[in-house]
């Protein structure tokens, strides 16, 4: 079973460019995480989709950033324009949807992030 | 004020010595759960160990335990007999609301283990 994949790895931009991040979860998981790891600090929670819906979107740090999960499928993640204190490691996880292990943990699957540098 | 707080910005430990990584959580919810995850050099999350606040029993995964005490709030990460591929970072998180499916993750700074030869 394929797991979360996210692309591209790595994106260097300049400042006021527009950059969009990818995110395939894994089959069948409804729940879609986003997170951002900014250098030298803790991994913060951006948003929230369960399917196609958002969810919890209190972690956005402003209006330049958008998120869609077009389907209940894959989610993108647009910056525009980007700013120097965007730069960090944006992560993607996946997890099962409701009804499926609630009151368990849940795993939340990570995928391997993107490092986006904004020069 | 932080929800999780590690201490520790860096470990060091040798080859085959068992080493305590520190994880303190703050919460009101009463079910709740707590995490590990390893971070190497290549960048992946890889899930390590879970606790929930209700289970009786610390959590061991192969050379993982947690040693979880509720009263002080602490869920520290035991890794026993230490190898050099266990050098990474190694964040503690938790989730709270566990009666719902999706809640998010808080994490910690994180703490970097340097395992020596």
């Amino acid at each position: 079973e394929a797991g979360v994949t996210q692309f591209p790895s790595h994106s260097v931009i300049e400042k006021g460019q527009t950059v969009t991040l990818r995110c395939d979860p894994i089959s069948g998981h409804d729940n879609l995480y986003w997170y951002r790891r900014v250098m030298g600090k803790e991994i913060k929670f951006l948003l929230h989709f369960v399917k196609e819906s958002k969810q919890d979107e209190s972690g956005m740090p402003n209006n330049r950033f958008l998120a869609e999960r077009t389907g209940g499928t894959y989610s993108t993640l647009k910056v525009q324009p980007a700013e120097l204190e965007d730069s960090g490691v944006y992560f993607c996880a996946s997890s099962q949807g409701l009804g499926d292990h609630v009151g368990s943990y849940n795993e939340q699957f990570f995928g391997p992030g993107t490092r986006l540098t904004v020069l | 004020a932080q929800k999780i707080t590690q201490t520790q910005p860096g470990m060091f430990v040798q080859e085959k010595e068992a080493v305590t990584l520190d994880c303190t959580y703050d919460t009101s919810d009463q079910s709740y759960g707590l995490f590990w995850y390893k971070q190497p050099s290549s960048g992946e999350m890889i899930f390590l160990i879970y606790q929930g606040s209700y289970d009786e029993q610390n959590a061991t995964e192969g050379r993982y335990s947690l040693n979880f005490q509720k009263a002080r709030k602490s869920a520290n990460l035991v890794i026993s007999a230490s190898q050099l591929g266990d050098s990474a970072m190694y964040f503690c998180a938790m989730r709270e609301g566990l009666s719902q499916a999706g809640t998010a993750l808080i994490f910690g700074k994180g703490t970097t283990l340097s395992v020596s030869s």
